[in-house]
């Protein structure tokens, strides 16, 4: 049973360019997160989605970043005219549902991210 | 807000030393909570859980209890090895759907 698969591993871009960053989840799993990894720094929440709907988006910055779950294919997190300060580890994690009931917790499998370089 | 604070890094033992990484919380209601490790080049893998108060959660002879009262999930082992040399973060969970991590715990196990 494959993991969650993100690609590519390594994408490096200049300023200015486009990065677009795929993640396909686990087979069954139908919620996908994304996190981004500043160096030295925590894992910190960008988005989660569920097949074509954004459910909670607050962790975005408010321009260029996007991210998308289509009925078909893999969740897509794209950055548009990139920075510097873009650069960083990007995460996803899937999970077979979303909703937390009282205590129970439906895990995040993540996958092994996406290393961004920025020019 | 919610948030994780857990202890600065790097930590360097030596093979079969005493492990403890500290870490505290800070959330609404009850959290649950969980012990990531993360080895070079790879992503997060979940090390241990506990949900409740008083919960124990162990894995590979790692473990850590949620105490309540003082807000804290400290991660153990009684004994390194040099291949537990990795990235540890704490994290937590409440009633949204994202995970909040603390900054990472870097440790590093000599033979």
């Amino acid at each position: 049973n494959a993991g969650v698969m993100q690609n590519p591993r390594h994408l490096v871009r200049r300023r200015g360019q486009e990065a677009r960053l795929r993640c396909s989840p686990m087979k069954g799993h139908s919620h996908v997160y994304w996190y981004r990894q500043l160096p030295e720094e925590g894992l910190k929440f960008m988005v989660y989605l569920q097949k074509e709907n954004i459910i909670d988006e607050s962790g975005m910055p408010k321009e260029r970043f996007s991210a998308e779950f289509p009925k078909e294919g893999p969740s897509i997190l794209r950055i548009q005219q990139v920075v510097r300060g873009d650069s960083a580890a990007y995460f996803c994690a899937s999970s077979p549902k979303g909703e937390f009931v009282d205590s129970s917790y439906n895990e995040q499998f993540f996958g092994p991210g996406t290393r961004l370089t920025v020019l | 807000g919610n948030s994780v604070t857990q202890m600065e890094g790097p930590v360097t033992l030596s093979e079969e030393a005493f492990l403890t990484i500290n870490c505290t919380y800070t959330a609404t209601g009850y959290p649950s909570l969980f012990w990531y490790v993360q080895y070079p080049g790879e992503g997060l893998q979940l090390l241990l859980k506990a949900t409740k108060a008083d919960d124990k959660g162990s894995n590979k002879g790692f473990e850590a209890t949620y105490r309540k009262e003082t807000t804290s999930f400290h991660l153990e082992k009684g004994s390194v090895q040099v291949s537990d040399s990795a990235v540890y973060f704490c994290a937590l969970i409440r009633t949204a759907r994202q995970l909040t991590f603390g900054s990472g715990t870097q440790l590093t196990v000599l033979p």
